[in-house]
Formats: C-alpha cells, structure tokens, sequence
C-alpha cells in the first residue's frame, strides 16, 4: 500500500476557476501535512501545512483535513496560469526524524 | 528569507566516478536531509542527519552513499561509485526541528546529475 497517494492528473481547469487537489495517507499516527508547488525542473516550494481537522485558509489556498478518513486537500480559488505546476502532498513519516514522504504529485493546468 | 544553497547546479559525470554533492543548510536548522527525483518520478527520501549522525536512511541510501558535516555550515552526500541509474535531481532540505510540531522541509535549488 503506497504511503501517500495523489490522482498524477493532469488536472485541467479553465481561468478563474477552483481546483481541487486530493491525498491520502496510510500512517494514522501521522500528525501533519504539508502542500508544496514544484515547477518543471525546480526544487519543492512549500504553499501550506495543516496539523488540525477542518480548514485553513491562506489568500486563494484552502488546505483541508480529515484525520478519521485519512484525507488531506487543497482548494486554489481563482486560478491563474502562474498556478500551472505538480502539487506535491507530503506526511510527516512516524520515525520522528523530521523526514516527510511525499506523494506522487498532481499536475494542474490552468488555461486562460 | 534564508534559503538552502545547493552546489554545483548540475553536475556530469562518468559511470563509475565519485561525486560529491555540497549543500547549506539554513543557518539556525538543525536537521538535514537529502531526496533524490528521478526525471517524472517522485520526490524520495535519502537520509536525514541530526547532531552529526545519521537518523534515518531508505533503502535506496546502500553502502555507495554516505554523507557527512564537515564544518559548522556545509553538509555533503557522496555518491563513491556512480552508476547509469543514480542520474537524478538531489535536493537536499533542512528544517528547524523534527517533531510534529510546524516544522516543515525548506528544499535547496538542487543538483541535477548526470552519469554517461
């Protein structure tokens, strides 16, 4: 069972739209989560972490979690082009070291 | 904003060879890491090194690899015998504290290698 899950996409939406972004995880005791944004051929950027259920929200990003299902989300209002990436979900592994696993990534295009 | 420097941004070299990857990490972070990404694959964990020893390593991290904190600021992974398959992006990335509290990765530019 793979440890972190993301759909590869790619997931396309037009201009100005809401794109939905999914994870699962496996590890139950994982506490928390973290977005980051990876440009072809750059380095991970990190847009937002999460550590409680519900929302939480920064500017056009909306990070969701639901620990009982094992779910984490993110929501991008209003789209752009710029937004045009792979977002990548990370777990904090149980190992208490600090390392994050990391999913697969969804590819998200915004067309204008 | 302090940032992770990585050198050299690509390196090339020959199968066989020995490359050594250089990294800073943020300056007040205690714990450090290395990923690798293979072109259209995911970002893997390597090993993550605390208080000059190793914490955790993957099973990818074999006896080829090694790393090491020379000095107070620079941390190195040294591939000793590269082989075709070890052609990839390495990120190395550093963080303030390991727990689960906010502590998350900040990843350097990387460097892309190159085995012919």
């Amino acid at each position: 069972q793979k440890e972190v899950e993301q759909n590869s996409g790619p997931l396309s939406v037009p201009e100005g739209a809401i794109a939905s972004l999914n994870c699962t995880y496996s590890d139950r005791v994982s506490q928390s989560f973290f977005w980051y944004r990876q440009y072809s051929g750059k380095s991970p950027e990190l847009i937002m972490s999460i550590y409680s259920n519900g929302d939480k929200e920064d500017g056009r990003f909306t990070a969701q979690l639901n620990k009982a299902s094992q779910y984490v989300s993110l929501l991008i209002r209003d789209s752009q082009p710029s937004d045009s990436a792979t977002y990548l979900c990370a777990v904090h592994g149980s190992s208490n070291t600090g390392k994050l696993i990391f999913g697969q990534g969804t590819t998200l295009q915004v067309k204008p | 904003e302090p940032e992770v420097t990585q050198t050299p941004s690509h390196q090339v070299t020959q199968m066989g060879q020995e490359v050594i990857l250089r990294c800073v990490p943020i300056s007040n972070h205690l714990y450090f890491y290395w990923y690798r990404q293979i072109l259209g694959q995911k970002v893997e964990f390597l090993v993550s090194f605390y208080n000059n020893e190793i914490s955790e390593k993957s099973e990818i991290f074999d006896d080829q690899f090694s790393v090491e904190r020379p000095d107070g600021s620079n941390f190195t992974l040294k591939i000793r015998s590269t082989k075709l398959e070890d052609s990839a992006m390495y990120f190395c990335a550093s963080s303030e504290d390991a727990g689960r509290n906010n502590s998350p990765l900040h990843f350097g530019n990387g460097t892309r290698l190159t085995v012919t």
